[in-house]
């Protein structure tokens, strides 16, 4: 079975410095791994994926992910901020076959100017 | 447009009401989902379809019923739903086949009120 954690439930960052939303992740197998974004009363974005290629994932928007396997992480990053970018963010995790998605509790990230 | 659509998108109803809520696709994916989201929880999945007529559970299926009988459909059936089913419920779909790991298009979300 596979599981996600997101490490911080609120995320705050002042506009133009750098971003860090951190997930963790448990699978048995290779895995696929997604952020997602949900802005305010809206459905959700894929921002990026990782699927056992690069292991530097880049997504829309200046949003970037790491993954490592050694240390089971798939953090979001940003190099600055922008107002625009305050919204809930999930970290995701796919099962072997692609039907069944974990989603992690979300991290909600504030902006400030 | 490639979409997926939700309907209603806020429904208030009471405990034991049979209720329907429809989901519907224009990109010919075969691979359906629901979801519902609580506050603190994330998303977890309540039953997913991987091509007409073939669905399964997800993590949390109890008090839902799915139908799959065209590809581009895929409705939630509440009959008795237990625990409390208010909640904001999302359809997805994706591409690819089986072992697939595409992007999954997410609908607006339902939100549901149960008094």
């Amino acid at each position: 079975a596979q599981s996600v954690t997101q490490l911080d439930s609120h995320v705050s960052v002042s506009e133009g410095t750098p971003v860090l939303l951190r997930c963790n992740y448990s699978s048995s197998y290779s895995p696929s791994l997604f952020w997602y974004v949900q802005h305010p009363n809206k459905g959700l974005q894929l921002l990026l994926k990782y699927t056992s290629a690069a292991t530097l994932v880049k997504g829309i928007n200046g949003f970037e992910a790491e993954f490592k396997k050694s240390e089971t992480s798939f953090h979001l990053t940003k190099p600055s901020a922008h107002m625009s970018d305050a919204a809930e963010y999930f970290c995701v995790v796919s099962d072997q076959y692609g039907n069944k998605l974990v989603f992690g509790a979300g991290t909600i990230l504030r902006v400030k100017s | 447009e490639a979409q997926v659509t939700q309907n209603p998108r806020y429904l208030i109803t009471v405990t034991g009401k049979k209720l329907t809520v429809t989901c519907s696709q224009n990109m010919n994916h075969e691979y359906m989902s629901w979801y519902r989201q609580d506050p603190g929880l994330g998303l977890r999945q309540i039953y997913y379809s991987m091509n007409v007529e073939v669905t399964d559970k997800g993590d949390v299926p109890e008090g839902y019923k799915v139908s799959r009988k065209e590809k581009r459909n895929f409705p939630l059936i509440l009959e008795s739903p237990s625990p409390n089913p208010t909640s904001l419920y999302f359809c997805a779909s994706r591409g690819g086949g089986y072992g697939e790991t595409y992007e999954q298009y997410f609908g607006p979300g339902t939100r549901l009120t149960v008094t």
